[in-house]
């Protein structure tokens, strides 16, 4: 049983430019969330999403968007990049009828150079 | 504002001691909180969770326990070995059914368990 899988591992940009990370939830998993975790701080929730709809979003501007497929898979694309969004990138999904765990992929490490 | 607090950044102990990390939150309205591990390279792993309607949850050496009057939980390892050794993040949740459940973090405790 596959657990949440992100590419890519690592990707590295510059200013200005626009970015697209993905994420394929845990088989039987229908809801995908995405967080931000800066260097030496805990993940920080961008937005998660359920029946291909954004349900709900933490405090990141509109640059920060993204899309749910059918098959529950997810991206988030993040344009005109700034230094500050190097971060681990991570998804995590979860059921929503079932528990309140999410469970993690091992993340996308965005550099800005 | 941050609505969850893990005050240590590090912590130390000897392998087969107990290991205590400490979490507090200041928002009443949570009502479920998780732990996390996370070793470098990875993404974080759940461990454990607890519902704000009880105090205690075990799971072989893990235990959670919630003091909701103190806004503070905290996660025991006995034993600890040192293959427990990463950051620790404590998380927490308000049920929300029209929207979603997000999860709010603490800035994480590097635990390191000396063989």
């Amino acid at each position: 049983d596959a657990g949440v899988t992100q590419s890519p591992t690592h990707l590295i940009k510059t200013r200005g430019q626009q970015v697209t990370l993905r994420c394929s939830p845990k088989s039987g998993h229908d809801t995908v969330s995405w967080y931000q975790q800066a260097l030496g701080q805990g993940p920080q929730f961008i937005f998660q999403y359920y029946e291909e709809e954004e349900r709900q979003r933490g405090n990141f501007p509109d640059r920060f968007s993204g899309h749910q497929f059918p098959n529950y898979s997810s991206e988030l694309n993040v344009n005109a990049l700034l230094l500050g969004d190097s971060a681990l990138y991570l998804c995590a999904s979860s059921p929503r009828a079932v528990g309140r765990e999410q469970y993690f992929g091992p993340g996308t490490r965005l550099t800005v150079t | 504002d941050q609505q969850v607090k893990q005050n240590s950044p590090s912590l130390s102990v000897q392998e087969g001691r107990i290991s205590i990390l400490n979490c507090d939150y200041t928002n009443s309205m949570f009502d479920y909180f998780l732990w996390y591990k996370k070793y470098p390279a990875e993404g974080p792993t759940f461990l454990i969770s607890i519902s704000s309607i009880k105090d205690k949850n075990e799971d072989g050496r893990f235990t959670v326990f919630l003091n909701k009057s103190a806004k503070h939980l905290s996660l025991h390892i006995v034993p600890s070995q040192p293959g427990d050794s990463a950051v620790y993040f404590c998380a927490a949740s308000e049920i929300d059914n029209n929207a979603g459940n997000m999860l709010t973090f603490g800035g994480g405790t590097r635990l390191m368990v000396k063989p």
